[in-house]
């Protein structure tokens, strides 16, 4: 079936740092990918999203691109701020076959010190 | 446009008793989902529904119930709670695969 595998955190960095934040799929079909951010205490907000191969989504200064190649989607930003504290999940959308399922990998903590 | 809304934001239940978990949408979405996370942990399917009338079981049913009367409303229904469903518990909505998600902003949910 269809996985989503993201680094382990958490990722600690200190302000103005560069942010590499690795996710790799496994899926059938042509899913769409997508990066949701979730800031402590609230739910889950989409960030960027790709919904074919070599696309680049891109919010908030962060970008990834989608590289079906590699089967990655990396998250990057050029320079972090401690407003970027939260938990980053990488997901895909089910393919063609209907399956309704998105599905999400485990998230990835990241921490930002001033 | 309000979004994704759930209700309540928090709640304390002893074992044993029921409770209904709200979630309401204004986006026309025919995709609804229940998911629970666990503290430090990802995300888990509990239920989802494609449209009114039509619901199915994700990943960890047991101990919860759904029903889709209306394309607006999924409530998610809590039968003798025990502690293991203690979690945060969210609802999320969607058209089309390629959109993604929105989210509701969660219930916290305490069973003691």
């Amino acid at each position: 079936g269809d996985s989503v595998t993201q680094m382990e955190g958490p990722v600690t960095l200190s302000e103005e740092a560069f942010l590499t934040i690795n996710c790799t799929y496994t899926a059938t079909g042509y899913p769409s990918l997508f990066w949701y951010v979730q800031y402590p205490g609230e739910g889950l907000q989409l960030l960027l999203k790709a919904t074919k191969a070599d696309d680049k989504g891109s919010n908030k200064g962060f970008e990834a691109t989608y590289r079906k190649e590699t089967t990655s989607f990396h998250l990057e930003k050029g320079s972090v701020q401690v407003s970027d504290s939260a938990v980053y999940f990488c997901a895909l959308s089910e393919g063609s076959g209907g399956s309704y399922i998105p599905t999400f990998g485990r998230g990835t903590s990241l921490i930002v010190h001033p | 446009n309000a979004g994704v809304t759930q209700t309540p934001k928090f709640r304390i239940l002893k074992i044993g008793q029921s409770m209904t978990l709200q979630c309401t949408q204004d986006m026309n979405h025919n995709y609804m989902y229940w998911y629970r996370q666990d503290p430090g942990m990802g995300l888990k399917l509990i239920y989802y529904s494609v449209g009114a009338g039509i619901t199915d079981k994700g990943e960890v049913p047991n101990g919860y119930n759904v029903s889709r009367s209306t394309t607006e409303d999924f409530p998610l229904r809590l039968e003798l709670a025990a502690p293991s469903q203690t979690s945060v518990y969210f609802c999320a909505s969607r058209t089309d695969r390629k959109l993604g998600y929105t989210f509701g902003s969660g219930t916290r949910l305490t069973v003691v």
